[in-house]
């Protein structure tokens, strides 16, 4: 009973560097979202997706990319690393249909340095 | 625009009072709102989950209620304890294209023992 599960839970990454980060889920959910979260500012969705081989931005997804092969994985590819990619990202997913809610991941904590 | 706005941002109440956490949602055409606790460094856990036709709903010390025509929900927690000391995030989903959960910017809970 593992909902959604997201490595690594801590990275520091330098300036410039790249990196993905990786979700998976086991409740065969269509939607799959990826989330920021900064002090103070609540939550932005960056990409999502409506089902394998669907995505599409959301507010903040510039210096981002994803990709959607499966229904389990939804990973988030960070390209040339900024310090304004400082972040707890969380990954959810929900069953699409109105009446779900979402269920999150425990988070992957970046620092850029 | 579609905001969602927590009051109070931040809470301190002695161990035993009933206390009661306000969200409110500038769009009433919602889909449900779901309420979540996040533990300092942790991830979302899912509290409870309203839909638009209901009026509340309740799990133990919790009781979530909804009136959608005025953009207002609020969590009331019955006798509280240390251990509800947590941020409290309130997450209203809308339909469209991405069925997205905007969220607010949270209360910070603390129960003093």
């Amino acid at each position: 009973n593992a909902g959604v599960t997201q490595t690594p839970k801590f990275r520091i990454l330098k300036i410039g560097q790249s990196m993905t980060l990786q979700c998976a889920q086991d409740m065969n959910h269509n939607y799959m979202y990826w989330y920021r979260q900064d002090p103070g500012m609540g939550l932005k969705l960056i990409y999502y997706s409506v089902g394998a081989g669907i995505t599409d931005k959301g507010e903040v997804p510039n210096g981002y990319n994803v990709s959607r092969s499966t229904t389990e994985d939804f990973p988030l590819r960070l390209e040339l690393a900024a310090p304004s990619q400082t972040s707890v990202y969380f990954c959810a997913s929900s069953a699409g249909s109105r009446n779900y809610g979402y269920t999150f991941g425990s988070g992957t904590r970046l620092t850029v340095v | 625009k579609q905001e969602v706005t927590q009051i109070p941002a931040a809470l301190s109440v002695p161990e035993g009072e009933n206390l009661v956490l306000n969200c409110s949602f500038t769009d009433s055409a919602i889909y449900n709102l779901q309420w979540f606790r996040q533990d300092p460094g942790k991830g979302l856990t899912s509290l409870l989950l309203i839909q638009s036709s209901q009026r509340e709903q309740t799990s133990g010390r919790l009781n979530a209620s909804l009136d959608k025509s005025s953009g207002r929900s609020t969590l009331y927690i019955a006798a509280s304890q240390p251990g509800d000391s947590a941020t409290y995030l309130c997450a209203v989903r809308y339909g469209g294209a991405t069925n997205k959960l905007i969220f607010g910017t949270g209360t910070l809970l603390a129960v003093q023992p």
